[in-house]
């Protein structure tokens, strides 16, 4: 079955420093990729969507200069986020529509296994 | 989009059928049903999509009445690994649009 690749799976880093996180696609080309944060508890919230070959669009309230997206190629979306801060800890997950029609059709995706984000 | 509501908890013990009913009374017609579970850190997991009638596969069945106002998930004989979060969406299909994420229901399954 499809597979999305989430890396890292988790990553401490100093307030300050910036943090990439990389969603890949394994066995499926993705024109469309979907980042979520969940904080403990709580539920996934969209955070923005990558479009492949153009600009991501964000929700509202989420920063695009501090969360950037890129999606380069058909297999990659990468989410950086800048200067990271305590309050950015969070879960991050990405999400991507597979290609087969069946599935996507009914927009079933599959989702990356997640990055823990911790920041000091 | 459709106003979701599930339960926010749910107890069950091992070997015991569980039913999740989800309300979705705002429904459109072009709407699919689809649940979702996800364990403690990890990406959720497609588990079971319907659109009317019953649905159902290897893990679990999905029954949607007439009017498509709720549906209910039901996972016969749960065992501790189905402790998990169930996230009850409903959602137009064309590919590629954004998930909508409600607050899920946390099934505890007890030894």
């Amino acid at each position: 079955g499809a597979v999305v690749s989430q890396h890292p799976s988790w990553v401490i880093c100093k307030s300050g420093t910036s943090v990439k996180i990389e969603c890949r696609s394994l066995d499926f080309q993705a024109t469309t990729m979907f980042w979520y944060r969940q904080f403990p508890k709580q539920s996934l919230m969209l955070m923005a969507t990558s479009n492949e070959g153009s600009k991501a669009t964000y929700e509202q309230g989420v920063e695009k200069d501090k969360f950037l997206i890129n999606h380069a190629s058909l297999t990659l979306s990468t989410l950086t986020v800048t200067s990271a801060h305590p309050e950015d800890s969070s879960f991050y997950i990405c999400s991507a529509p597979p290609a087969r029609d069946s599935l996507r059709a009914k927009n079933i995706q599959y989702f990356g296994a997640g990055t823990r984000l911790s920041v000091l | 989009l459709a106003k979701i509501t599930q339960p926010i908890s749910m107890d069950s013990y091992e070997g015991q059928e569980v039913n999740i009913t989800c309300s979705h009374n705002n429904i459109a017609t072009n709407d699919y049903i689809t649940w979702y579970q996800q364990f403690p850190s990890q990406g959720p997991r497609f588990i079971i999509q319907g659109y009317k009638t019953k649905v159902t596969n290897e893990v679990a069945s999905l029954f949607i009445p007439a009017d498509r106002k709720s549906s209910t998930l039901s996972l016969p004989r749960v065992s501790l690994s189905d402790t998990a979060v169930y996230y009850c969406l409903v959602g137009e299909g064309n590919a590629g649009n954004m998930l909508t994420f409600g607050g899920g229901t946390r099934l505890m399954v007890k030894p």
